[in-house]
């Protein structure tokens, strides 16, 4: 069956500081990717999606970006935090349609 | 362009009671349709889905839904609610072309009373 894991958990980092999130699929080939953030009280916004290595889309313009180096790895990065970059990270994969979700990223920008 | 809007941010119904949380869409291709829910720091977890088959689908936990094309609508149901129905749920919509992209409503904070 398969499996998405997403790494850290938790991250409490200051603004200015570098961002790392890792995303990885198990037990399926070529899916489709997502990154989403949810903010405090608010909805799922789609950030980026991939539906193959090294291909990215960026849906709405941030001060992240977000790489697929391996066909089941996604990473979420950034080079400077702003505090607007808090919130709840969510991974997904999907493909043929649904969408499954990883255990989310809770990073606070302090 | 695909939307989706789920009427009522809050609801709240007695332990029992039944449960009616609303949900409309537009799209401008035939849709495919999904529920979702979010109990807290978790991830979403997939409740059912719609995808032009049975216009009455039904989901995990005893939840069901019905697809009603006149009225752009995909209103999610559950006839008895259970204290761990207690959640966040959203609906969205999809068409399923190319990356198939989710398009999410604001969600519905579901809490049932004792």
């Amino acid at each position: 069956s398969q499996t998405i894991h997403q790494w850290p958990a938790t991250l409490v980092q200051p603004v200015g500081s570098p961002l790392s999130l890792e995303c990885t699929v198990e037990g399926t080939s070529n899916p489709n990717l997502y990154w989403y953030r949810q903010a405090a009280g608010r909805g799922l916004q789609l950030l980026f999606y991939s539906v193959g290595i090294g291909q990215i889309s960026s849906e709405v313009p941030q001060n992240l970006s977000a790489s697929r180096p391996q066909d089941r790895q996604f990473i979420l990065s950034s080079k400077k935090l702003l505090l607007s970059d808090s919130g709840f990270y969510l991974c997904a994969w999907s493909i043929i349609g649904e969408q499954y979700f990883g255990p989310g990223t809770r990073l606070t920008v302090t | 362009a695909q939307s989706v809007t789920q009427l009522g941010s809050h609801v709240s119904v007695s332990e029992g009671a039944l449960v009616l949380l609303r949900c409309n869409y537009s799209s401008s291709v035939p849709p495919y349709l999904f529920w979702y829910v979010q109990y807290p720091n978790q991830g979403l977890q997939l409740l059912l889905k719609y995808t032009s088959a049975a216009t009455l689908v039904k989901g995990i936990n005893g939840f069901e839904a019905e697809f009603k094309k006149s009225e752009t609508s995909f209103h999610l149901t559950k006839p008895s609610a259970h204290m761990s129905d207690a959640a966040e749920y959203f609906c969205a919509v999809s068409d399923i072309q190319g990356a198939q992209k989710l398009v999410f409503g604001q969600g519905t904070r579901l809490t049932i009373n004792p």
